[in-house]
């Protein structure tokens, strides 16, 4: 089955810099690559996805970059605000828009420092 | 405006006990899935349905049953609890995929503790 790694595990960084958020897979056949962000207490939110058939997505502050040969896909975050620190999960599926399921990475806890 | 509603958010087992996990969502989605999180380990597929009437296995079904008797429901039950199975539970639904395929939309989760 698919396995998903994603590093950092914490990353922290000063208000107003940007930060980059790695991910992995090992299915070639994965098509569909989402990122949540997951608040304390709450469930995760999706923020931004990204299909195989592209390589880059933008949205605002928020891009993703997808490497199909590498296999791996990235989170951009610029302009860091205090309101984005949260633990965010990058997940991968092989059928669309997950129709059997996601596999998550284990998630990075993103610390903004005022 | 509810999206996807899970109940209860928090419960108390004893070792044994069982009890059954409702989700429910009104955005009339095909699809429903529960997930567990532990600390370190991200979120990971229990069990998935992919419309009335039909279950899946995911990546750890085991000690745990669902069922889909009305598309707007999805239910885990635990038989027989156990320590190994605290955690906290997720719900999440997404419509029929194709060329539009929508991302799944979660729940906020019910924390549950077996002692």
């Amino acid at each position: 089955g698919e396995n998903v790694e994603q590093h950092p595990s914490t990353l922290s960084v000063q208000e107003g810099d940007s930060a980059v958020i790695k991910c992995t897979y090992s299915d070639s056949a994965s098509n569909y690559f989402p990122w949540y962000k997951q608040e304390l207490g709450k469930g995760p939110q999706l923020i931004i996805d990204i299909r195989s058939n592209v390589g880059e997505k933008k949205d605002q502050r928020i891009a993703v970059t997808l490497n199909k040969t590498a296999k791996h896909f990235s989170l951009h975050i610029t302009e860091t605000q205090p309101e984005d620190s949260a633990v965010y999960f990058c997940a991968a599926s092989n059928t669309g828009g997950g129709a059997d399921g996601l596999t998550f990475g284990k998630g990075t806890h993103l610390i903004i420092q005022p | 405006n509810a999206g996807v509603t899970q109940t209860p958010k928090f419960r108390v087992l004893k070792t044994g006990q069982s009890m059954t996990l409702l989700c429910a969502q009104d955005m009339n989605h095909e699809y429903m899935y529960w997930y567990r999180q532990d600390p370190g380990m991200g979120l990971r597929l229990i069990h998935y349905s992919v419309g009335e009437g039909t279950t899946a296995k995911g990546e750890v079904p085991d000690g745990y049953n669902v069922s889909r008797l009305k598309k707007q429901n999805f239910l885990l039950g635990l038989e027989s609890a156990a320590p190994s199975q605290t955690s906290v539970y997720f719900c999440a639904s997404t419509s029929v995929g194709g060329v539009s395929n929508q991302p799944q939309h979660f729940g906020d989760g019910t924390r549950l503790s077996i002692l």
